[in-house]
């Protein structure tokens, strides 16, 4: 069974402190690993997809990067409006339903 | 990308009583999937819809309860059976664009 952990479950944040979100991952033979923003109320909304280990993509203030075992969310200088719910899900090669971690919620103050 | 909208976007049910749950893409996928997403927790697959056949159902999850169809590439629609005050929770569609998918807004269920 696929499982994906996130780590921490809160972040608090001052405006302009950097930090990094983690993902862990147990998965046979994985096609993707993906981040969703989630806002309260809102569906999950695209961020990004890594497909194979050392590969990293950007995108404003958030890189995502990939290992063989993990994924980490990078904020860079976060600003209010970055505050949100982070999903982490991963896609197994034998299919394309995406399992979820439980996400972290990072509240970023001005 | 796509852009996926549901309808409704919140309904209050009697327990007992059935809702629909309408999913429409903007341009056709060859996957589409439903979760729910209850109230604090993550998001958690109930089926995918399958174009043209019946949905496959993860387990915990069965078709008397929740039949799905889809009778095209860009619609599909969830049906809550026989609702129950467990059944509260956010119901999410997605559709897939190559390996990616993208989801709807999400519709809040309250049974009462």
């Amino acid at each position: 069974e696929d499982q994906v952990t996130q780590s921490p479950e809160a972040l608090r944040l001052q405006e302009g402190e950097s930090s990094s979100l983690n993902c862990s991952y147990t998965v046979s033979g994985l096609r993707g690993l993906f981040w969703y923003r989630q806002d309260p109320g809102k569906g999950p909304e695209f961020l990004f997809t890594l497909y194979s280990a050392g590969e990293e993509k950007e995108k404003e203030r958030l890189k995502a990067t990939l290992t063989k075992k993990e994924s980490f969310l990078h904020i860079t200088a976060p600003k209010p409006e970055d505050s949100a719910t982070y999903l982490c899900a991963v896609q197994a090669s034998r299919d394309y339903k995406l399992s979820f971690g439980a996400g972290t919620t990072v509240t970023v103050r001005a | 990308s796509a852009v996926i909208s549901q309808k409704p976007s919140r309904d209050i049910c009697q327990r007992g009583t059935s809702l629909t749950i309408q999913c429409q893409v903007d341009s056709q996928v060859t996957m589409m999937f439903w979760y729910r997403q209850q109230p604090g927790q993550s998001l958690t697959l109930i089926a995918t819809a399958n174009q043209g056949s019946e949905a496959t159902y993860e387990s915990g999850f069965v078709i008397d309860k929740f039949p799905i169809s889809r009778p095209n590439l860009t619609f599909s629609t969830l049906t809550v059976s026989n609702m129950s005050p467990e059944d509260s929770s956010i119901y999410l569609c997605s559709g897939g664009v190559g390996y990616e998918q993208y989801f709807g807004p999400g519709t809040r269920l309250t049974v009462t």
